[in-house]
């Protein structure tokens, strides 16, 4: 019955090398979010889906590359991984209600990403 | 473009001592605002939130915060700290129009010690 759910949990790769991350979420919310939290445990947002479609897009490298097959599946896919993506990445979801009103955001447990 | 700052990076409190942890924002429109706490290898979970009505929001475990939009703060408390409140905590904001982009801030690590 878990709400959010992210595989893998842990990934562990080495420079250069291609990976994904899936993200799943079982609220029927329409909204869903990639966040990346550093090794100082800061949150910054980097993409956000409504109904599959890209809403934000923050500054993040070309590399990285979110993909929505239905409302309740974002993934994010990286090339050329870099030291520097080593990381957190959290995903979220939530419901857009409209005109202004925001729905709680889910998040789910994580992926520890460590680039080698 | 909106920023949050959270000025206790690392607070350390015996059991059953009083909590609060400060929050200021900056954005120059209304807003929405959340605090989300995050313990040791798991993942956030939001400990309330305000949208709007009264600005003193109760929330989860016994946490409160109080918006006052004067001061652009939203600080979190707890009257009495338990070893179980050792996490993080993140107080997080989010434009009340268009779609919600949280923008957090650094975070502030509690200690609780028994």
């Amino acid at each position: 019955d878990t709400a959010v759910s992210q595989t893998p949990k842990y990934l562990v790769t080495q420079m250069g090398n291609d990976k994904s991350i899936k993200c799943e979420q079982n609220l029927g919310h329409d909204t869903m979010y990639w966040y990346k939290q550093d090794s100082k445990k800061f949150l910054k947002i980097m993409f956000s889906y409504n109904n599959k479609e890209l809403i934000i897009n923050e500054t993040v490298p070309n590399r990285f590359s979110p993909k929505s097959p239905d409302k309740a599946h974002l993934n994010l896919h990286i090339n050329s991984l870099e030291l520097g993506d080593s990381a957190v990445y959290f995903c979220a979801s939530s419901q857009d209600l409209g005109q202004g009103a925001q729905e709680t955001q889910y998040f789910g447990p994580g992926t520890r990403l460590l680039v080698l | 473009a909106q920023s949050v700052s959270q000025h206790n990076h690392h607070v350390i409190l015996s059991e059953a001592a009083s909590l609060e942890l400060g929050c200021n924002y900056s954005y120059g429109g209304t807003v929405n605002l959340f605090w989300y706490v995050q313990y040791p290898g798991q993942h956030l979970q939001l400990l309330l939130k305000y949208f709007s009505g009264d600005p003193l929001v109760k929330g989860i475990k016994g946490f409160e915060a109080e918006f006052i939009k004067s001061k652009f703060s939203f600080n979190l408390r707890k009257p009495s700290v338990q070893w179980s409140d050792t996490a993080e905590y993140f107080c997080a904001v989010s434009p009340n129009t268009g779609f919600q982009k949280l923008v957090f801030g650094t975070g502030t690590r509690l200690l609780v010690s028994p």
